[in-house]
């Protein structure tokens, strides 16, 4: 089965820093790879998806995540973090075996401070 | 392109009453999810249509909810007889497939929020 795990539920970087969010994946079949943002009171907003192409994957507002399957992992990162990037952010997984449904991590929030 | 609405946003029911919700997809859209998330989850599947069609539950999904789309485009999602593990955000998405098996982006409503008293 698979499954997603983020390790952290709440990281904190000050503006300016880099931002990396941790996600990895435990998958026996190719995976489709997803990261979302959620922003307080709203809903859900892809940020990119990795679907079998070019590894690193570059997404909106800056963010980007490299496909590592040797690690069985997908982290987000962005260079340089603003106050605007505060929310929450949800890696997910999909394949064949889940019968291309989303699997999700449990999230992390990321705190940006001045 | 409106995005996916959802209605209404904020719900509170007393535990045992019935509560419908609402949720309009992307006009074009042939795909919609019910998902459930709870504090400091991820989202939970629910169910999905595909165009009227209502083609896979989840086992979690207790005989007291219920989804429709009637006419392949919009979508309610009934819980009857409310009980207080049922306060939740339920959110609704609704994505484009163009292959019957494919990996299709979803996007989401900014959802309900139900609290059961």
């Amino acid at each position: 089965a698979q499954s997603v795990t983020q390790l952290g539920s709440h990281v904190s970087v000050s503006e300016g820093a880099l931002v990396l969010l941790r996600c990895n994946y435990s998958s026996s079949v190719p995976p489709y790879l997803f990261w979302y943002v959620q922003y307080p009171n709203q809903g859900l907003q892809l940020l990119l998806k990795y679907t079998s192409a070019a590894t690193l994957v570059k997404g909106i507002n800056g963010f980007e995540a490299e496909f590592k399957k040797s690690e069985t992992s997908f982290h987000l990162t962005k260079p340089s973090a603003h106050m605007s990037d505060a929310a929450e952010y949800f890696c997910a997984v999909s394949t064949m075996d889940s019968n291309y449904q989303l699997i999700w991590g449990a999230g992390t929030k990321l705190i940006i401070k001045p | 392109d409106t995005g996916v609405s959802q209605d209404p946003r904020h719900k509170i029911t007393k535990r045992g009453q019935n509560v419908t919700f609402r949720c309009d997809p992307i006009s074009e859209h042939n795909r919609l999810y019910w998902y459930r998330q709870t504090l400091g989850q991820g989202p939970e599947f629910l169910t999905y249509f595909q165009n009227e069609a209502q083609l896979e539950k989840s086992r979690l999904l207790s005989d007291r909810f219920s989804a429709e789309r009637p006419k392949g485009s919009f979508s309610t999602l009934e819980i009857q007889r409310t009980e207080q593990g049922d306060s939740a955000m339920y959110l609704c998405a609704s994505s484009l497939s163009l292959a019957p098996r494919s990996t299709d982006t979803q996007y989401f409503g900014p959802g309900t929020r139900l609290t059961v008293l």
